[in-house]
């Protein structure tokens, strides 16, 4: 069965501080994973995607397959990164799996 | 394109009361999902579609169902509304499966609660 674990509810940083947003995942085949954001009063949208190695807004994602991690990172927080965070794992042609969610809080 | 709507943006139901949550794409997109978000719980897939005429059920299916008659529509019911189906409620879409299917457009969501 495919999951997907963010094993933090909620993460405080102070801006300018480094960022990183776990996630694990568990999936027999190659998995394809994804972090979606949704900011405060706004839609889901798609951030990053493994498969692409893009940074957007400052932030990455390396796939770890030995440690089954999709880990996101920034150097530097910003406040408008404040935002719920979701990782997400697709197996193919079945729906996403997303994770329960981090809530990212930058303080200023 | 006005991408994924949904309707209404709120509802307060009684218990037993049916409804139905509408959601519309405009952007030719054969695979849509619903999902519920819910505090702690993240997002849990209740049914979806990958065409018209194709539905299958997700994680947390019971009292609710779906049809697809139209690719561009795929309404959600819920047949007697329970406290228990108080959440937020997003419909998605995307072209279609594999790489293409993670890039899912959401619609702004549906508040329901139920008393």
């Amino acid at each position: 069965a495919q999951r997907v674990t963010q094993p933090e509810k909620l993460l405080s940083v102070f801006k300018g501080a480094p960022v990183e947003l776990k996630c694990n995942y568990s999936y027999s085949g190659s998995p394809e994973l994804f972090w979606y954001v949704q900011y405060s009063r706004q839609r889901l949208q798609l951030l990053l995607r493994h498969i692409s190695r893009e940074s957007i807004k400052g932030f990455t994602a390396d796939l770890n397959k030995g440690e089954t991690s999709f880990h996101l990172k920034k150097p530097f927080a910003q406040e408008e990164d404040s935002a719920m965070y979701y990782c997400a794992l697709s197996s193919g042609n079945t729906p996403l799996v997303f994770g329960k969610g981090t809530r990212l809080s930058v303080i200023a | 394109n006005a991408g994924v709507t949904q309707t209404p943006k709120f509802q307060v139901l009684k218990t037993g009361q049916s409804m139905t949550l509408q959601c519309a794409q405009d952007m030719n997109h054969e695979y849509m999902s619903w999902y519920r978000q819910d505090p702690g719980m993240g997002l849990r897939l209740i049914h979806y579609s990958v065409g018209a005429g194709i539905t299958d059920q997700g994680e947390v299916p019971n009292g609710y169902n779906v049809s697809r008659s139209t690719t561009e529509d795929f309404p959600l019911r819920l047949l007697s509304a329970a406290p228990s189906q108080t959440s937020v409620y997003f419909c998605a879409s995307s072209y279609g499966g594999g790489e293409l299917l993670a890039e899912q457009y959401f619609g702004p969501g549906t508040r329901l609660t139920v008393t």
